[in-house]
C-alpha cells in the first residue's frame, strides 16, 4: 500500500521568508502527485499537480514543486511567503489502476507572521 | 460554476443516532469520492461512486457505513448508530469522467457526543 509522509507538522515563518515543505511517498510504480491547500474555514484547493514531463511544476500563487523520482519526493517551495499563505498544506498521491484513490499525508500547518 | 457543495457543514449526533451527510458534485461531474479525516490524520479514502453505482468501497468500514449516488439528487454518506470514534471531518470530492483531478467540498464536521 502506498503512503505519504510530510515531515513537518507545523512551520512558522515570517513574511518574505522562503518556504520548503517536504513530502515523500512510498510506491515503486508510476505516480501522480498533488499538493492541496486548505485556508482557514475553506475547502481543499489544488495548488499544483504532476502527472508526467518536466519534474519542476509551477502552480498557483507562486508555488512550485519538484518531483525527484530517485528520492520519492515532491517538495513544495515558494521563494517569498505572505501572511495570506497561512493555511494547511496536504501532499497527495495516486497511482496505477486505482488512479482515483488519493492517499494524503497528514498535512503541514503553515503560519506566516506579518 | 458552483463548486462541490456539502451539507450540513457541522453535525452533532448522540451515540446511537444516524448521521446523513450530503454532497452535490460540481455541474457536469458524474464521479463522487468520499474521504474521512480523523483528528491529527490525513484524509483517508472511503468510497468512489458514479451515478447509481458503487465503484470502489474498499475504504468504508464494514458495518454501519453506506453510501449512495442516485440518478437524481446528491450523494449521501450514511452512518448508522454513530459512536464517538466516528467524530471526524468528512470530505466529498467530484470529478468529470476520466479526470485525475478531484475538486473538494468544504467538508462536514461530525461530532458524536
Amino acid at each position: 500500500a502506498q503512503s505519504v509522509s510530510q515531515h513537518n507538522h507545523h512551520v512558522i515563518l515570517s513574511e518574505a521568508a522562503s518556504l520548503e515543505l517536504g513530502c515523500n511517498y512510498s510506491y515503486g510504480g508510476t505516480v501522480n502527485l498533488f499538493w492541496y491547500v486548505q485556508y482557514p474555514g475553506q475547502h481543499l484547493q489544488l495548488l499544483l499537480k504532476y502527472f508526467s514531463g518536466d519534474p519542476l511544476v509551477k502552480g498557483i500563487k507562486g508555488f512550485e514543486a519538484e518531483f525527484i523520482k530517485s528520492k520519492f519526493s515532491f517538495n513544495l517551495r515558494k521563494p517569498s511567503v505572505q501572511w495570506s499563505d497561512t493555511a494547511e498544506y496536504f501532499c497527495a498521491v495516486n497511482s496505477g489502476g486505482s488512479n482515483y484513490k488519493l492517499t494524503f499525508g497528514k498535512g503541514t500547518l503553515l503560519t506566516v507572521n506579518p | 460554476n458552483a463548486g462541490v457543495m456539502q451539507n450540513p457543514r457541522h453535525l452533532v449526533r448522540r451515540r446511537g443516532q444516524e448521521a446523513r451527510l450530503r454532497c452535490s458534485p460540481m455541474k457536469g461531474h458524474s464521479h463522487v469520492y468520499w474521504y474521512r479525516q480523523l483528528p491529527e490524520e490525513g484524509l483517508k479514502f472511503m468510497v468512489y461512486l458514479q451515478k447509481e453505482n458503487i465503484i470502489d468501497e474498499s475504504g468504508m468500514p464494514k458495518e454501519r457505513f453506506s453510501a449512495e449516488f442516485p440518478k437524481e439528487g446528491p450523494s449521501i454518506l450514511r452512518i448508522q448508530q454513530v459512536v464517538r470514534g466516528d467524530s471526524a471531518a468528512y470530505f466529498c470530492a467530484s470529478s468529470p469522467y476520466g479526470a485525475n483531478e478531484q475538486f473538494f467540498g468544504p467538508g462536514t464536521r461530525l461530532t458524536v457526543l
